[in-house]
């Protein structure tokens, strides 16, 4: 099926520095959604941006819908032990109730 | 509040044995529902959705299928396993007219 191009795959970082994914996609999409999972769980969802040019803040995270609305951006600042995971993107297609999903990203910290 | 249940939580299965895998959603009317597979160490593939009673759209032709009895009840089904069906098995539910997706706890189905 398709999937959103994710970047990176993985990472490793120091404890307290700051984080940055991304996803990219060749079709425009209408929602994008980012998503923590852990270890045998199902995906926790952590943001959802409505709109292009979108900047939204959860706590350490802030995630943005690309102006051309076929990317969007994670940041988390200031890292800690337990946002070790992997995270996801996903996007809705215009007119459609279909979700497309990025490949992840692994992120550990080091304490 | 609303909250979505999936069980069993882990299957151990034989080949050509059949498959019933059963999610539910409480506190909510008429969600969108959907099944996706995650392969370990992989990302999410889209199954099947369900927007309402008996409706469902198959995204990837399989020997799997899946149902809607009721409203806030999905079934992932299988007559015959394959091997290749092994992997773990994500519920996923968003409101109906909303776009926040919210994910179930998984299973794990292994064939051997």
């Amino acid at each position: 099926g398709q999937q959103l191009n994710q970047s990176p795959q993985s990472m490793f970082i120091q404890e307290g520095e700051d984080v940055s994914m991304n996803c990219t996609s060749s079709s425009i999409f209408n929602t994008w959604l980012w998503y923590k999972q852990d270890p045998g769980e199902g995906p926790v969802l952590l943001i959802a941006l409505y709109k292009a040019g979108e900047l939204t803040s959860n706590g350490r995270l802030t995630a943005q819908f690309g102006i051309t609305r076929k990317d969007s951006f994670l940041n988390i600042s200031a890292s800690i032990p337990s946002d070790v995971g992997i995270y996801f993107c996903a996007g809705q297609p215009s007119g459609t109730y279909k979700y497309i999903f990025g490949t992840g990203t692994r992120l550990k910290v080091l304490a | 509040s609303q909250t979505i249940h999936q069980w069993p939580a882990t299957l151990v299965q034989p080949v050509g044995s059949p498959l019933s895998l059963e999610c539910t959603v409480e506190g909510t009317s008429n969600p969108n529902l959907y099944w996706y597979r995650q392969a370990a160490g992989r990302g999410l593939q889209l199954l099947f959705y369900s927007v309402g009673i008996g409706q469902i759209s198959s995204e990837v032709p399989q020997n799997l299928s899946a149902s809607r009895p009721q409203d806030r009840q999905f079934i992932l089904s299988s007559k015959k396993l394959l091997l290749s069906d092994s992997g773990f098995y994500l519920c996923a539910w968003n409101p109906a007219g909303a776009v926040e997706q919210y994910f179930g706890p998984g299973t794990r189905l292994t064939v051997t």
